[in-house]
């Protein structure tokens, strides 16, 4: 089955921008989808096909998708922005089609 | 208002079964694709299960597959998951997610029901 590997933490001060990064075997050939989880919360979908936002995402939030790498950008950062980011893909052809990422950490310094 | 309501949630043995409910509202249920997704404690997400529009074609996770059921009726606007045969492994947060058109990722989801084999 396919594979998304992400950091397990990134850490970023205010104001500065957060990258993070979803590894995958040809991943710039899939739809990435990324959600955000603050603690005790149901997850919540920041960026969907790579790059587009849902309705109410700041654009603070996007997305970029080329090789092997996805990544979400956050510029800015907020103390509200610290949570769980997962990145997702839906992989055609398997018979478990649905793959998420291990789950990144954003800690706010 | 899109809704995803669940409940069934609580604490089985070993071997026993469950299920689990996601009542929807705020959008016409037969035109999204519907997934369960579940979170073991201090782990991140693992998808479990997926389910067609109506209801024909479904998918499960390697870990779960023979052992729990996805199902909908979409008369009653409702999304379930029968879990037969539950181990400890099986314990965790359980959320119903509703998958966006052309499947844009999961755009709702519902609060989390909390399943705890012991």
């Amino acid at each position: 089955s396919y594979v998304l590997t992400q950091p397990p933490s990134v850490s970023v001060a205010p104001g500065q921008t957060a990258r993070i990064t979803c590894g995958g075997n040809d991943i710039g050939r899939k739809n990435v989808h990324w959600n955000q989880q603050r603690p005790g919360q149901a997850p919540l979908l920041v960026v969907y096909d790579d790059s587009a936002r849902p309705s109410g995402i700041p654009d603070r939030f996007s997305g970029s998708n080329s090789g092997n790498t996805a990544t979400l950008t956050i510029t800015r950062v907020e103390a509200g922005d610290e949570a769980d980011y997962y990145c997702q893909v839906w992989d055609s052809g398997s018979d478990q089609p649905w793959v998420f990422g291990g789950g990144t950490k954003l800690t706010v310094l | 208002e899109v809704q995803l309501v669940q409940s069934g949630g609580g604490l089985v043995q070993p071997g026993g079964s469950l299920r689990l409910s996601c009542s929807v509202s705020g959008f016409t249920f037969t035109l999204h694709e519907m997934n369960w997704v579940r979170q073991a404690p201090g782990k991140g997400l693992e998808w479990v299960a997926n389910i067609g529009t109506s209801g024909n074609i479904v998918y499960y996770a390697n870990s779960v597959r023979g052992r729990f059921t996805i199902s909908r009726d979409n008369a009653k606007d409702s999304l379930y998951l029968r879990m037969d045969s539950l181990r400890p492994d099986d314990t965790a947060v359980y959320f119903c997610a509703r998958e966006g058109i052309s499947g844009r990722g999961f755009d709702y989801w519902g609060q989390g029901a909390l399943v705890t084999v012991s």
